[in-house]
């Protein structure tokens, strides 16, 4: 079954980095986007942006420019996100989820919407 | 930036209607998704562009999306039903969600 098995929980300094993986299985690795969302204690869902897998382009939410990155390991099927500089406002629970597409018989589309999530990775950010 | 709205709580009564709106400016103009999420759990895709269900939601669950405003509205509503919902649409190559509401089945 399509499966997305992220990296244990974290406890990081302010201004340390944080990498956490995400491992893919079940479905093609290559054809379907991965997003990164995370969730601060009794908050809502924060978008960080969206990696293609297949060529390894990315596109960030602008507040998380210049501090994230998001790559991929196709060999393992693994995507990562670290994200640097981090202060105690980035404590959260991270998910990664994938993107449903959309196909017809020639072509498929993106959707923008995620049908697969991780189980989440607990980032705590404390001195 | 774009920006959806919901209220922050919603409450029903057992085998009632439970309507939670999201705004948004020209929010029908673009597909709206929903999520359900749990204590402790991850999100779960409950309806997709607007008002699709994916396998394994049951057809309680339905969803609408015109003018400024998409609905997730869950006829017969559970005590199972109870949890955060939140609104998702995509904007200008950025995905936006909603601030969540917690629905209160009492």
């Amino acid at each position: 079954q399509v499966q997305l098995v992220q990296s244990g929980a974290e406890v990081k300094r302010p201004g340390a980095s944080v990498k956490i993986s995400c491992k893919a299985s079940g479905y093609s690795f290559s054809s379907y986007f991965l997003h990164w969302v995370r969730q601060a204690p009794g908050q809502g869902l924060e978008w960080l942006g969206v990696i293609n897998p297949g060529g390894g382009a990315t596109n960030y939410a602008q507040k998380f420019q210049g501090r994230v990155a998001m790559t991929r390991d196709t060999a393992t099927r693994t995507v990562y996100m670290e994200l640097t500089s981090l202060r105690s406002d980035d404590t959260a629970v991270y998910y990664c989820a994938r993107e449903a597409k959309s196909c017809t018989d020639t072509r498929c589309y993106p959707t923008h919407y995620m049908d697969v999530w991780g189980i989440g990775t607990t980032v705590t950010v404390s001195s | 930036s774009y920006e959806l709205t919901q209220p922050p709580s919603v409450s029903v009564s057992p085998g009632q209607t439970a309507s939670i709106t999201c705004s948004g400016d020209k929010l029908g103009n673009k597909y709206a998704c929903w999520y359900q999420q749990k204590p402790g759990q991850s999100p779960v895709l409950v309806i997709y562009q607007d008002n699709n269900r994916p396998s394994g939601i049951p057809e309680r669950f339905s969803g609408s999306n015109s003018g400024n405003t998409a609905t997730l509205t869950i006829r017969g509503t559970q005590a199972v039903d109870e949890a955060d919902y939140y609104c998702q649409a995509w904007d200008s190559s950025t995905v936006v969600f909603g601030g969540g509401t917690k629905l209160t089945v009492l």
